[in-house]
């Protein structure tokens, strides 16, 4: 089982639709917990931090389900300029400098 | 500001050239990474350093050498590459450990 699993996608949506992706993680020792968009040749930015009650950001809401070991992300009323790759980011263990990266699921707003 | 810096933006070299990946940050940050990301990938760790000191390395090539002359700044020596190094290669920062990363915009690097 991969560490960080996430559906690869495409996910292809309309505009104005609501989308949402899974991530899951296998070890439970993990206390830090990541979303962050890369566009096409593009670095990783930050969407979000993900933290246990939950947090949003405009149209963006993050879940943590910590007994199921999954974070989530929604993208309400999507935008042409949400299509990108959407990267779940997990820290290997509490106090360790390394994260694990999800292979990252692409999305699509279709006009 | 969350900015983290990188040079150069291309990088074309041979494989029995020698070069330098810099990056940059004056967020304060503890904590600076080397990545190294092919095409349709996520990101791969290569190197970690936390405080100035290297804390990670997973177990990258010693044709890769990296070096942190003080707590803002990280280079990457590059010598003796082969051709599937060709690779983005992304810096990124963060205040201490657990703490979200922030990327700087990467180098392409090209090995001929």
């Amino acid at each position: 089982r991969k560490e960080v699993e996430q559906d690869p996608g495409p996910f292809n949506v309309p505009e104005g639709a609501t989308v949402a992706f899974n991530c899951t993680y296998s070890n439970s020792a993990s206390q830090s917990f990541f979303w962050y968009r890369q566009d096409c040749r593009k670095e990783p930015k930050l969407l979000m931090s993900v933290y246990s009650s939950g947090n949003e950001d405009g149209r963006f809401t993050a879940q943590l389900n910590r007994a199921s070991q999954y974070i989530s992300l929604l993208i309400r009323d999507s935008k042409l300029s949400d299509s990108a790759t959407y990267l779940c980011v997990v820290n290997a263990a509490s106090g360790t400098y390394k994260y694990i990266f999800g292979t990252g699921t692409r999305l699509k707003v279709l006009a | 500001d969350t900015e983290v810096t990188q040079t150069p933006k291309h990088l074309v070299m041979g494989m029995t050239n020698k070069k330098s990946l810099k990056c940059e940050q004056h967020m304060g940050h503890r904590a600076m990474y080397w990545y190294k990301q092919k095409a349709k990938k996520p990101p791969e760790l290569m190197f970690v350093y936390s405080y100035e000191k290297l804390s990670i390395n997973e177990s990258v090539p010693s044709r890769f050498s990296p070096e942190c002359p003080n707590s803002s700044l990280l280079n990457l020596h590059l010598h003796a590459l082969q051709p599937e190094d060709s690779a983005l290669y992304l810096c990124a920062s963060s205040p201490t450990y657990s703490d979200e990363q922030y990327f700087g915009p990467g180098t392409r690097l090209t090995v001929t």
